[in-house]
């Protein structure tokens, strides 16, 4: 199973809703990441984990709040979101350490309204 | 942090070869050099990782100089399908704890045709 399962697919919410993303990796990766992307840009990235800890924040607002679970999952709780906040999340799991291949969920396409 | 520059789009015709040449000038030791492919609306898939010198897999090569400066994706005789985005990262493997700082360029554009 070489699959990053992320849900929901599709997620409209209001500026005042509370939401929450869902990623989870059966491979045994212990690296986990957070990205977003705007039509037509790089991936951003936004949080990194290993060994379920965070070990990188780039600077996210704090109505993005990470949290990993346990080795498989990977959860990006959203609050008070703004319009600009609407992309495509992405979730990836790797290895890590000198293994640089990371495995990319299909996203959520957020939309705040 | 080591940061990339490609060619923002490539043309090419099915059946050639193509390069696509990434320059990162401020590669540092514990960086590796990793090229993904993305479709639109999906997410981007691993195609090669390398530190130094060549590497090869089953879909493409990757050219690295002893500098380590630049590095070469060369993707053998493509076809439709390979019209996607290709991004460049130099990515940190010593990040603490064991994660990967895997930070995408600006990409280039490769589109296909027959």
């Amino acid at each position: 199973d070489t699959e990053v399962t992320q849900t929901p697919k599709h997620l409209v919410m209001g500026m005042t809703n509370k939401k929450s993303l869902k990623c989870e990796q059966h491979m045994g990766h212990r690296a986990m990441y957070w990205y977003k992307q705007k039509a037509k840009k790089p991936p951003e990235l936004m949080f990194v984990y290993s060994y379920e800890k965070l070990s990188i924040n780039e600077s996210v607002p704090s109505r993005f709040s990470p949290e990993c679970p346990n080795s498989s999952l990977l959860n990006l709780h959203l609050h008070a979101l703004q319009p600009e906040d609407s992309a495509l999340y992405l979730c990836a799991s790797s290895r890590g350490r000198s293994n640089t291949e990371a495995f990319f969920g299909q996203g959520t396409r957020l939309t705040v309204v | 942090l080591a940061k990339t520059t490609q060619p923002i789009s490539m043309d090419s015709y099915e059946g050639q070869e193509v390069n696509i040449t990434c320059s990162h000038n401020n590669i540092a030791t514990n960086d590796y050099i990793t090229w993904y492919q993305q479709f639109p609306s999906q997410g981007p898939r691993f195609i090669i990782q390398g530190y130094k010198t060549k590497v090869t897999n089953e879909v493409a090569s990757l050219f690295i100089p002893a500098d380590r400066k630049s590095s070469t994706l060369s993707l053998p005789r493509v076809s439709l399908s390979d019209t996607a985005v290709y991004y460049c990262l130099v990515g940190d493997t010593g990040v603490t704890g064991g994660g990967n700082k895997l930070t995408f360029g600006t990409g280039t554009q490769l589109k296909v045709e027959l």
